[in-house]
């Protein structure tokens, strides 16, 4: 089946500095990659989509110019923080389609964002 | 715009007993349906989904949901609940496409009694 790693599974960061997050089709090539971020105890959000080669489309309320979306390959988005903050600690995961003649996306195993 | 509802945030159910997860959706388009279940600081993991074509639909580990489009439903269910069932349980909605991104409800979390 179709793989997606996603890169770190956790960290810690303390509050001013950055952080990637790297999100991996293993083998397939995405065009679309999501990003989605979870609360504690609540459900999914979507944050952006970002198309191999183009600009992310992020969600209305999201900040672009802290959650910067990379999308430089088939095989490659990445997600950073910039200058994080505690309250952006949070459960974050992608899920990466391989196009449009395919009936799901595949998700990574999520990145636990803890900012102190 | 699509939307899900799960209803009951939170089901308790005995061991061996019947499983029944509510979700009901709302698209302007056929639907793409899914269930997702996640485990305690882990990602998800697919049950089941509905594209088209037969509207009784089989996943993993004995769950199954039937998709009704008459009731906007796709409610999960599972005979007899194991102890290991025991997880947050997500329905998602998407536009016909694995090329969209999913609309989630929620969330139901599962409890299994001894």
């Amino acid at each position: 089946g179709a793989v997606v790693s996603q890169h770190p599974s956790r960290v810690i960061c303390k509050s001013g500095t950055s952080v990637k997050i790297e999100c991996r089709s293993l083998d397939f090539q995405a065009t679309t990659m999501f990003w989605y971020r979870q609360f504690p105890k609540q459900s999914l959000m979507l944050m952006a989509t970002s198309n191999e080669g183009s600009k992310a489309t992020y969600e209305q309320g999201v900040e672009k110019d802290k959650f910067l979306i990379n999308h430089a390959s088939l095989t490659l988005s990445t997600l950073t923080v910039t200058s994080a903050h505690p309250e952006d600690s949070s459960f974050y995961i992608c899920s990466a389609s391989a196009g449009q003649g395919f009936t799901e996306a595949f998700f990574g195993q999520g990145t636990r964002l803890t900012v102190v | 715009a699509q939307s899900v509802t799960q209803l009951g945030s939170h089901v308790s159910v005995s061991e061996g007993a019947l499983v029944l997860l509510r979700c009901n959706y709302s698209s302007s388009v056929p639907p793409y349906l899914f269930w997702y279940v996640q485990y305690p600081n882990q990602g998800l993991q697919l049950l089941l989904k509905y594209t088209t074509g037969a509207t009784l639909v089989k996943g993993i580990n004995g769950f199954e949901a039937e998709f009704k489009k008459s009731e906007t439903s796709f409610h999960l269910t599972k005979p007899s609940a194991h102890m290991s069932d025991a997880a947050e349980y997500f329905c998602a909605v998407s536009r016909n496409s694995g090329n969209t991104p999913l609309v989630f409800g929620k969330g139901t979390r599962l409890s299994v009694i001894a």
